[in-house]
C-alpha cells in the first residue's frame, strides 16, 4: 500500500534549527511536495524534489534520498510565524499526491 | 477573483439533505481536486479533473459526486449528508495533472447532524 510517515508534533526554540523527516512508500514515485498550513487555513507550496539533493529556499530547505524512500525539510533561524503544520507529500506513478498527517510545529520564545 | 474561492465558508446541515460545494478558480488551471481533512488524517482525495469534461475517483468518493462543465468551476455534491461526512473540504487546482504544485482554496467546514 501506499503510505506516508511523518512525525505528529515537534517543539523547537525561536531563533533554532529544525528537521522535520517524512519517510514514504508509493507506487511509483515522481517527486516529493512540502507544504505549510497555518491553523484554520489552507495548505500552502513550500518546495519540490523529484531528485536526489538538497533544495535551498530561504530560510527553507528540503532534501531527498529516492533510495531511501526519505525527505526532510529543514527550517532555519525559526521564527513564531513558522508555527504551523508542515505537510509532506508524494506523487505516485499516476501523479497523485500521497499525503502525510502533517506535522505541527510549535514554536516556543 | 484571484486564485480559488469556495463557497460557503460554514454550513450545518441535516443529515439527509442534498448539499453542493462550490469551487471556482481564475488561474485557468487544468487540473482540478476535492479533498477532505479529518483531525489526525492527512489530505484525502475524493475526487479530481484532469481537464473540463472528464473527472476521476480518488481515495474517498463513496457519497460524492463532481462535475467539471468548464475550466474554473468544480462543484462537489452530497446526495444525502451523513454525519461521518463532517470535516474540512479544500478544493485545489494545479497546471495540470503531471506537476502537482497544488494551490489551494480557504476550505469549507461542513457539520452534518
Amino acid at each position: 500500500g501506499q503510505n506516508i510517515d511523518q512525525p505528529t508534533e515537534m517543539t523547537a526554540t525561536e531563533g533554532a534549527i529544525v528537521q522535520i523527516n517524512c519517510t514514504y512508500q508509493t507506487s511509483g514515485f515522481n517527486g516529493l511536495f512540502w507544504y505549510q498550513q497555518h491553523a484554520g487555513e489552507a495548505p500552502t507550496f513550500l518546495s519540490y524534489n523529484v531528485l536526489d539533493g538538497l533544495e535551498e529556499k530561504g530560510r527553507f530547505s528540503s532534501f531527498l534520498s529516492r533510495s531511501k524512500g526519505y525527505s526532510y525539510l529543514l527550517l532555519k533561524e525559526l521564527q513564531m510565524k513558522d508555527s504551523a503544520s508542515y505537510l509532506c507529500a508524494a506523487q505516485d506513478s499516476n501523479y497523485q499526491l500521497i499525503w502525510g498527517a502533517g506535522t505541527k510545529l510549535i514554536i516556543k520564545p | 477573483i484571484a486564485g480559488i474561492t469556495q463557497a460557503p465558508t460554514s454550513q450545518i446541515l441535516a443529515a439527509g439533505r442534498r448539499m453542493t460545494l462550490r469551487c471556482t478558480q481564475d488561474m485557468r488551471h487544468n487540473a482540478m481536486y476535492w479533498y477532505r481533512q479529518d483531525l489526525g488524517l492527512g489530505l484525502r482525495l475524493i475526487h479530481y479533473s484532469n481537464t473540463a469534461g472528464t473527472t476521476g475517483k480518488g481515495e474517498v468518493p463513496d457519497g460524492y459526486s463532481v462535475s467539471r462543465a468548464n475550466t474554473d468551476d468544480f462543484p462537489l455534491t452530497l446526495a444525502s449528508a451523513v454525519p461521518s461526512q463532517t470535516s474540512v473540504y479544500f478544493c485545489a487546482s494545479s497546471v495540470d495533472g503531471s506537476y502537482n504544485e497544488q494551490f489551494f482554496g480557504p476550505g469549507t467546514r461542513l457539520t452534518v447532524l
